[in-house]
């Protein structure tokens, strides 16, 4: 079975400073990773994506991600945060390989203060 | 372009109802997924839709909910008997398809079941 874990609940960072929200996961084959983040009271929007390639993979917004396969990792990341990032934001994984529907971890509540 | 839509945006019924909530995916797009989305739950995976294969319908929580979608576009989750714990947001998303696709995410349903 495939699973994420985000370990924190919430992530509180100045604006300006660098940020980075935690995720972690598990599959059998080789993971699909994306990132999605939901503002108050909208649907999920789609960040960025690992598929194959570069381990550092470049979203939107100035989002980035690093896939790390040895730590079984996929961090998101901003070098300097703005207020506006504040939001909800879900990793999620499937298997590449065969069939499998998309698991998402429980998200992760950024707070970037003025 | 147009993105996913979903009607409607609020619904309120009485237990023991029954309740229809509609998507329209973004044109072209041939996977079609439903998710719940509870207060501190994340995403609950509920059914998928790929083109006109048979749908996984694993994640349905109970026999009460069902979801068809006609002609490869429009679909409909219908829960029937309401109860409290159905009380979500419900979230529609659609792909180009593949395991490799980022999914597109509706605004939601808030489902109330008083």
């Amino acid at each position: 079975a495939q699973s994420v874990a985000q370990p924190e609940d919430q992530v509180n960072v100045a604006e300006g400073n660098p940020l980075t929200v935690k995720c972690t996961y598990s599959v059998s084959g080789n993971p699909y990773l994306f990132w999605y983040v939901q503002y108050p009271n909208r649907g999920l929007q789609f960040l960025l994506k690992y598929i194959t390639g570069d381990n550092l993979v470049k979203g939107s917004y100035g989002f980035e991600a690093e896939f790390n396969k040895s730590q079984t990792s996929f961090h998101l990341k901003k070098p300097s945060a703005l207020v506006s990032d504040s939001a909800l934001y879900f990793c999620a994984v499937r298997d590449s390989r065969g069939y499998s529907t998309l698991t998402f971890g429980k998200g992760t509540m950024l707070l970037v203060s003025p | 372009g147009a993105g996913v839509s979903q009607s409607p945006s609020n619904k309120v019924t009485e237990k023991g109802k029954d309740v229809e909530l509609r998507c329209d995916p973004i044109s072209g797009h041939t996977a079609l997924y439903w998710y719940r989305q509870s207060l501190g739950q994340g995403l609950e995976f509920l059914i998928y839709f790929q083109g006109n294969s048979a749908p996984d319908k694993s994640g349905l929580p109970s026999d009460r909910f069902s979801a068809e979608r006609t002609g490869g576009s429009v679909s409909t989750l219908t829960i029937q008997r309401t109860q409290q714990e159905d009380s979500a947001v419900y979230l529609c998303a659609s792909s180009l398809g593949g395991t490799g696709y980022e999914q597109y995410f509706g605004p939601g349903t808030r489902l109330t079941v008083t």
